[in-house]
């Protein structure tokens, strides 16, 4: 079947630089793209990688690794509000028949001062 | 430029009633999806459609869950003789064309079946 994990939870300072791993297992996914939830709000897109390697956008990056299906997210100068949850999501090929997103298990942002 | 748009934003309904959910996308947007999202979980995909057309429902629950995108307004998901495992958080996302990375999501519908 299609999954993609994360780690539960993760904890970091102000300041300070953390780093949200993305592990899936199914050949299946082109992309990876990362959402941000809020307290359960709208899920808000961060960041999409279509190739491998490192994305880049302001103090967020995304990386991708298809060979060892395995991605992160990358958040520097953390910030109090940047505490929420992160959810990588696997997306299909391009044109293909369906354009469904297969959501990871997500990751529980805390930031602390 | 509104953004994805759904209501009720909060819907609680006896088991046994239908619960219908609304969903509009934004404007230019011609695909839609349907993701449920229980609590302290991920999102799980429902049902991608285009206007008049279901594209892949393969995320439907076989029985009393339909969907639909009608030529003129908001798509509907309906889901008929509610059980209390339907309490959920509904989320409605549209897209461009066939860009699936970039989805962007309306603020969701927290169904409640007593």
């Amino acid at each position: 079947g299609q999954s993609l994990e994360q780690p539960s939870e993760v904890t970091a300072v102000e300041g300070a630089i953390v780093q949200i791993n993305c592990t899936y297992q199914t050949s299946g996914f082109y992309g990876l793209s990362w959402y941000q939830q809020h307290d359960g709000g709208a899920p808000t897109f961060l960041s999409y990688n279509g190739l491998d390697g490192l994305e880049e956008t302001g103090r967020f990056s995304s990386f991708l690794s298809r060979s060892d299906s395995y991605g992160y997210l990358l958040l520097q100068e953390l910030q109090m509000k940047d505490s929420a949850s992160y959810f990588c999501a696997g997306s299909p090929s391009p044109g293909g028949a369906t354009n469904k997103l297969i959501f990871g298990t997500g990751t529980l942002l805390a930031v602390q001062p | 430029n509104a953004g994805v748009m759904q209501n009720p934003r909060h819907l609680v309904r006896r088991r046994g009633q239908e619960a219908r959910l609304r969903c509009s996308p934004m404007k230019g947007h011609s695909h839609v999806y349907w993701y449920r999202q229980l609590p302290e979980e991920g999102l799980k995909f429902m049902v991608y459609l285009q206007k008049e057309n279901i594209i892949d429902e393969s995320g439907m629950p076989k029985e009393r869950f339909s969907a639909e995108f009608p030529k003129e307004g908001p798509s509907i998901l309906r889901i008929q003789q509610v059980v209390r495992g339907d309490s959920a958080a509904y989320f409605c996302a549209s897209s461009p064309l066939m860009r699936a990375e970039t989805q962007y999501f309306g603020p969701g519908t927290r169904l409640l079946v007593l």
